[in-house]
C-alpha cells in the first residue's frame, strides 16, 4: 500500500515556507525523499531512518516520527529551484524496495 | 563515477513487437530497481533484482514482462507483443545496499 502525500499541490512565492507530509499505514524502516522536475529523473534528497531523526540538507531538511509512521519535508525560503514535484518513498518490513506516493507539485514563483 | 546508465532513453515500437530496456547501476551498486511511471503519475515499483537473482518481482505484470540481472553486463527489463498501455517511462535506479537509490534518466516508451 503506497505512503499518502499531502498536500498535492502547493504554490509559493519565492522566499516562502513549504511543509510536505507523508505518511504510511504500515511500520516504516526508513523514508526517501526526491524531487523530480518535468521529463526528468527524480534526484535523491534525503534518507530517513527509524529513530525519529531529523535530517538537513541547506534549506531543505526533513523528519521521521516513528511512532505515527509519518515524515514531513520542510523546505525554507524556497526558491525557484525548488519547483518540482516531491515524491516520499518508503520501505517497511523486509521489503527493499520503495514504495512511492503519488507526489507533491511544488511550484515557486518569482 | 557514472550514474545510473539507462539505454535507449527513447523507444518508439509497434503494437505486438518486444521493447527492450537496458540499465547499467553504478559502480559498486548491486541492487537494481524497475519503475514505471504514466504521465502525471508516481512511480510503481516494478522488480528489485540483484546479481543474477530476482528478489522481488510483485509489482511486475505477470504476462510479456520480465527482467534480468545477469553477472555481466546491464539489467534488461523486456516487455514481449507491447500494448498502447504499455506506453510509460521506465526508470531504473541502484543502491548499493539498502540505502538511497539512485535513479537513471529513463527510458520513455510510446506504443504506436
Amino acid at each position: 500500500q503506497q505512503p499518502v502525500q499531502s498536500p498535492q499541490a502547493v504554490i509559493l512565492r519565492e522566499g516562502e515556507d513549504a511543509v510536505i507530509n507523508c505518511s504510511s499505514s504500515k511500520a516504516l524502516y526508513s523514508v526517501h525523499w526526491y524531487r523530480q522536475k518535468h521529463g526528468e529523473a527524480p534526484v535523491f534528497l534525503m534518507i530517513l531512518l527509524k529513530g525519529g531523526e531529523q535530517k538537513g540538507h541547506e534549506k531543505i531538511s526533513a523528519s521521521f516520527n516513528e511512532k505515527k509512521q509519518q515524515s514531513s519535508l520542510y523546505l525554507t525560503a524556497s526558491q525557484l529551484s525548488y519547483s518540482g514535484t516531491y515524491f516520499c518513498g518508503t520501505e517497511s518490513g523486509s521489503a527493499r524496495q520503495l514504495t512511492f506516493g503519488s507526489g507533491t507539485q511544488l511550484t515557486v514563483l518569482p | 563515477n557514472a550514474g545510473v546508465m539507462q539505454n535507449p532513453r527513447h523507444l518508439v515500437r509497434r503494437r505486438g513487437q518486444e521493447a527492450r530496456l537496458r540499465c547499467s547501476p553504478m559502480k559498486g551498486h548491486s541492487h537494481v530497481y524497475w519503475y514505471r511511471q504514466l504521465p502525471e503519475e508516481g512511480l510503481k515499483f516494478m522488480v528489485y533484482l540483484q546479481k543474477e537473482n530476482i528478489i522481488d518481482e510483485s509489482g511486475m505484470p505477470k504476462e510479456r514482462f520480465s527482467a534480468e540481472f545477469p553477472k555481466e553486463g546491464p539489467s534488461i527489463l523486456r516487455i514481449q507483443q507491447v500494448v498502447r498501455g504499455d506506453s510509460a517511462a521506465y526508470f531504473c535506479a541502484s543502491s548499493p545496499s539498502s540505502s538511497e537509490a539512485f535513479f537513471g534518466q529513463g527510458t520513455r516508451l510510446t506504443v504506436v
